[in-house]
């Protein structure tokens, strides 16, 4: 039982690159989201997703796009990367869209040159 | 909107020293309140919660307690070890559109010295 998988761990990006992190999730929740950790800012949140499908708009959503095509899966896009999108990003997925306990994957730390 | 204030880390305790980190909210419903842990290179990890006032959340030594008079939340442990060196989140959970979101504190790290 996997829990919540993020892939990869690490990545290093030009500015203006794109790429796609991936989050992928073995207990059918219906809930999943994207968090930014920066120094000194705790968690912040990007997107989220009540299920497949359905998404919506976090904190700080700018410069980033999701989409939910299944359950398991949801992944986060950036389409033309900016150094102050350096940061770790974290997926988190609850079981209902109510105030349960949520999962972390282990975080994927993107730096933007 | 919701927000949560940490005390500013980091914390150095000497092992079997008396923990309390302090945590404070704002929110405009009824939220519930949680402690996560985050241990180095690793995702945060729910340590204990509390879904309504006066409900006090426990576990491996921890305890908060949900005190809605003075919105607060603030964490304790009577003897810490090494292996509680992490930093410590503070977050509530209201109900606001489609789901119920998690609202971080900025995190305190904590550092336990033999």
């Amino acid at each position: 039982n996997a829990g919540v998988t993020q892939t990869p761990k690490f990545q290093v990006l030009k500015t203006g690159q794109s790429m796609t992190l991936q989050c992928a999730q073995d207990m059918n929740h219906e809930y999943m989201s994207w968090y930014r950790q920066d120094p000194g800012m705790g968690l912040r949140l990007i997107h989220y997703s009540v299920g497949a499908g359905i998404t919506d708009q976090g904190e700080v959503p700018n410069g980033y796009n999701v989409s939910r095509s299944t359950t398991e899966d949801f992944p986060l896009r950036l389409l033309s990367a900016a150094p102050s999108q350096t940061s770790v990003y974290f997926c988190a997925t609850k079981f209902g869209r109510e105030g349960t306990e949520a999962f972390f994957g282990q975080g994927t730390r993107l730096t933007v040159v | 909107g919701n927000s949560v204030t940490q005390m500013e880390g980091p914390v150095t305790l000497s092992e079997e020293a008396f923990l309390t980190i302090n945590c404070t909210y704002t929110a405009t419903g009824y939220p519930s309140l949680f402690w996560y842990v985050q241990y180095p290179g690793e995702g945060l990890q729910l340590l204990l919660k509390a879904t309504k006032a006066d409900d006090k959340g426990s576990n491996k030594g921890f305890e908060a307690t949900y005190r809605k008079e003075t919105t607060s939340f603030h964490l304790e442990k009577g003897s810490v070890q090494v292996s509680d060196s992490a930093v410590y989140f503070c977050a509530l959970s209201d109900r606001t559109g489609t789901a119920s979101k998690l609202t971080f504190g900025t995190g305190t790290r904590l550092q336990v010295t033999l």
